[in-house]
This record gives structure tokens, sequence and C-alpha cells, in this order.
């Protein structure tokens, strides 16, 4: 059971180049989520999807696109990095339907942009 | 919105003894209060959470306790133990337009001295 699996672990982008982080899910949540890690900033939403076929922007969306790409997975894209966007990127899914709501995290891809 | 806040930001601790962190919410609309543990260079993990309806939950040795009125929720971890050192997150949730919006604290470093 791989749960919710990312992909890169690590990148390093210089200013301005593009790249997409991937995101998948075995456990057929209909909750996807992308948040940033900076520390002494806890956990911050970039992008949901509350459900297949719908994106909606979290508290920090700037610079982000995101695909739900079908039920089981969800990318993020950065399509001009920069400095500011060097962060731990994790992905998490979830199902509202069950009796609690708790995330399943992915292991994070570590980003830095130089 | 939910504004979650979240003390100490740092803890130690002897081993054996215990510790508490504490978390207020802002939104009276939050019904759900899941706790993160989040070991270093790992994912945050899912270690208990409790549902507005109820007073206190256990599980071995952590337990939470949510005041309502208040809108205080506590994590208390007894006999503390050297793999408890990690980083742990508060979170409320609640249902926002069909979704169940998250939001979390800022995170507490647990330090258990050995």
């Amino acid at each position: 059971n791989a749960g919710v699996t990312q992909t890169p672990k690590f990148q390093v982008l210089k200013t301005g180049q593009s790249m997409t982080l991937q995101c998948a899910q075995d456990m057929n949540h209909n909750s996807m989520y992308w948040y940033r890690q900076d520390p002494g900033m806890g956990l911050r939403l970039i992008y949901y999807s509350a459900s297949e076929g719908t994106t909606d922007k979290g508290e920090v969306p700037n610079g982000y696109n995101v695909s739900r790409l079908n039920k089981r997975e969800f990318s993020l894209r950065l399509e001009s990095a920069a400095p500011s966007q060097t962060s731990v990127y994790f992905c998490a899914s979830s199902e509202p339907g069950q009796a609690n709501y708790g995330y399943t995290f992915g292991s994070g891809t570590r980003l830095t942009v130089v | 919105g939910e504004n979650v806040e979240q003390h100490p930001s740092t803890l130690s601790v002897q081993e054996g003894d215990s510790a508490v962190i504490k978390c207020t919410y802002s939104d009276s609309a939050s019904n759900y209060f899941p706790w993160y543990k989040q070991e270093l260079g790992k994912r945050p993990q899912l270690i208990i959470d409790i549902r507005s309806n109820v007073g206190e939950k256990k599980d071995q040795r952590i337990a939470v306790t949510l005041n309502k009125t208040a809108k205080h929720f506590s994590l208390h971890i007894t006999e503390t133990q050297p793999e408890d050192s990690a980083v742990y997150f508060c979170a409320a949730s609640g249902n926002s337009g069909g979704y169940q919006k998250v939001t979390f604290g800022t995170g507490t470093k647990l330090q258990v001295i050995p």
C-alpha cells in the first residue's frame, strides 16, 4: 500500500526554469492538496482539489498552477521558478466522507531555486 | 477565515516527564482537530484526532483535550521518550462551502532529553 507518492524527492532549479511536481495516491481519496513548508511558517496551502475535476486556490497560490489529471493524480507546476519558492513541498490526500478527515502526506519534495 | 495559534514553539523536557502543547482556534464552526508528528526530514503523520462532540481522547501515552467554549485544544504526552522528539502540528478543520478546510498551527519542536 503506497499511500501518497511524490516525485521528485529533490530538485535544484535556476531562476526562471519551470518544473512539475507529481503526486499520486492509491487510497481512492477524493480530495488532494499541495502545501509548502518553510521554517517557522508551518504548512501553508498552495492549491487544493476537493474532488476530481475541481481545483481551487489556497493561501499562497501565486507562481503556481495545478492539474487534477484524474482521481489519483494531482500535479503542481512552477512556470518560472523564483528563489522565494525554495521550500519543501508536500502533497496530501484525504477523504472527507470518512469518519475522520486526517491527511495522508507524501514524502515531500525539497526544492531549491538558485 | 480560521486562525490557529500554537504554543510553545519549542519545548524541552526530560525523558519520562510529560509534555503539553496548546492550540487555540477562532472559527466556532471547526469540528475536527487532528494532530500531526513530523520527524526530522520526514513527512507529517497523523497521531491522534478529536471531533467537536468529544471532550477528550486517549491513545496509549498521548491524549488530546478539547474545550469548545474556550476554543482551546491540547496535546498531552506522558512518560516522554527520546523517540517523541519531533515537530508537532495541530490543525482545525471545518466545512467551507462543501469542502473540509484545514488550517494548521505553526508547529512545536519537542526535544526529549535522555
